[in-house]
């Protein structure tokens, strides 16, 4: 059956600190793959896709992702993370016409 | 980019009760749109695919006979919870793609809904 795999549920990084969000699929070909930012009292906002390619992507927000075939893998991550970043992500997979969420991971920020 | 609206984005029912909720492509027109359920704390579950001028495809679990859904244009879908309970109380989420099925799907903000 195809699933996303957030292990992560929450994590906590202190602002300007590295971040990556891990995210694993399973899929019997490569699915299309995404991650969205969820804030409280907002909608999804997608932050990145993978279709094909160059398997790291470059995102909003200073977001980028690689896919890993050989891992499963779509990690999302950031360099430096602000205080604004603090929201739940999701990672999506799609291999037919529908979106399979991972559960999220949260993210607080300590100033 | 292409915007998804809800309405309402909150509303209070009292047990026993319809209620209706919007789903509007704004600058877009979508055949398909998609609703979701979230629960707190917990990710996104595909409830239903809304088809323009068809009937909606629900996956399973999902009671299509409480959950109403009509796709009467190209710009609007609407999901009815008839005779809601509390156990309906959830945030409810509506997407449509902005191109190919596969491809983007934009996200309305969601219609949180508490069933006294």
């Amino acid at each position: 059956a195809q699933s996303v795999t957030q292990p992560d549920i929450h994590i906590t990084v202190s602002e300007g600190a590295s971040l990556e969000l891990r995210c694993n699929y399973s899929y019997g070909a490569t699915p299309y793959l995404f991650w969205y930012v969820q804030s409280p009292g907002q909608g999804l906002q997608l932050l990145l896709k993978y279709f094909s390619g160059d398997t790291l992507v470059q995102g909003i927000k200073g977001f980028e992702a690689e896919f890993k075939r050989s891992q499963s893998s779509f990690n999302l991550r950031k360099p430096s993370v602000h205080w604004s970043d603090a929201a739940e992500y999701f990672c999506a997979g799609a291999g037919s016409y529908q979106l399979t969420f991972g559960k999220g991971t949260k993210l607080s920020v300590i100033p | 980019g292409a915007v998804v609206s809800q309405h309402p984005s909150w509303v209070i029912c009292k047990s026993g009760t319809s209620v209706k909720i919007e789903c509007r492509s704004l600058d877009f027109q979508a055949t398909t749109m998609f609703w979701y359920r979230q629960f707190p704390k917990q990710s996104l579950m595909l409830m239903a695919t809304s088809n323009e001028g068809s009937k909606a495809t629900y996956e399973q679990g999902v009671e299509k006979d409480k959950f109403l859904i009509n796709h009467a244009s190209l710009t609007l879908s609407t999901l009815t919870v008839t005779s809601a309970h509390p156990e309906d109380s959830s945030f409810y989420i509506c997407s449509a793609p902005g191109g190919l099925v596969t491809d983007t799907q934009y996200f309305g903000p969601g219609t949180r809904l508490t069933v006294l």
